[in-house]
């Protein structure tokens, strides 16, 4: 495989429900992400994972957990989540440089969440 | 705050040109992107311009003027594939990405 892999595609779940989305990257990346995004709205970055450091958004609920156990995965565990939740969260991978580069995002193709 | 503002969709003819702005206020500067995304796909990189002028890259080119926050998208001799939505991204002081909503292009035959 190549590139940046999503599992699951679709995910249909209950508030009570706990599940996780899963990431992985092949491209040798050592940065990866996780965006929210929802319709007729800009990219929400949620958790990014950056040479071994975790930077979060302090907007995000804590109902949203990520874990990246090495530089190729990444996991975004769920809990308890709500009906405003739904939306398609993506998993990104970069190579950030010491310099000024242009750390292009490289996207899976995201993890449809609708939450009941 | 920090904003990037896009028309929410457009519509053109195969075969013809289409530009897309994006205009931006941001914290600071350190570059300006543009990625393609395909209903149900994932968004890919289409352009990166770091200082002012037009960037060609085949039928896609990339204009920025930084003075004026001010980017678009061109698109020569459009084609049906190229129905999808353009998402405009500013990398801040802070080296954040700040995104657009993005533009969602409607190709006509």
């Amino acid at each position: 495989e190549t590139g940046v892999t999503q599992t699951p595609r679709h995910l249909v779940m209950g508030m009570t429900n706990k599940k996780s989305l899963k990431c992985e990257q092949h491209l040798g990346h050592n940065a990866m992400y996780w965006y929210k995004q929802s319709a007729k709205k800009p990219l929400e970055l949620m958790f990014v994972y950056s040479l071994e450091e975790r930077v979060e958004n302090n907007s995000v609920p804590s109902r949203f957990s990520p874990e990246c156990p090495n530089s190729s995965h990444l996991f975004l565990h769920l809990h308890t989540l709500q009906p405003e939740d739904s939306a398609l969260y993506l998993c990104a991978s970069s190579q950030v440089a010491s310099g000024y580069g242009a750390n292009v995002l490289t996207f899976g193709a995201g993890s449809r969440l609708t939450v009941l | 705050g920090q904003n990037i503002d896009q028309p929410t969709e457009m519509t053109a003819t195969e075969g013809a040109i289409v530009q897309i702005n994006c205009t931006y206020q941001t914290s600071g500067f350190n570059g300006l992107f543009w990625y393609q995304q395909h209903a149900g796909e994932a968004p890919t990189f289409l352009s990166y311009n770091v200082l002012d002028g037009l960037e060609e890259k085949g039928r896609f080119s990339s204009f920025l003027s930084r003075s004026k926050g001010y980017s678009y998208l061109l698109l020569k001799e459009l084609q049906m594939k190229d129905s999808a939505s353009y998402l405009c991204a500013v990398r801040d002081s802070n080296y954040q990405l700040i995104w657009g909503a993005g533009t969602k292009l409607i190709i006509k035959p």
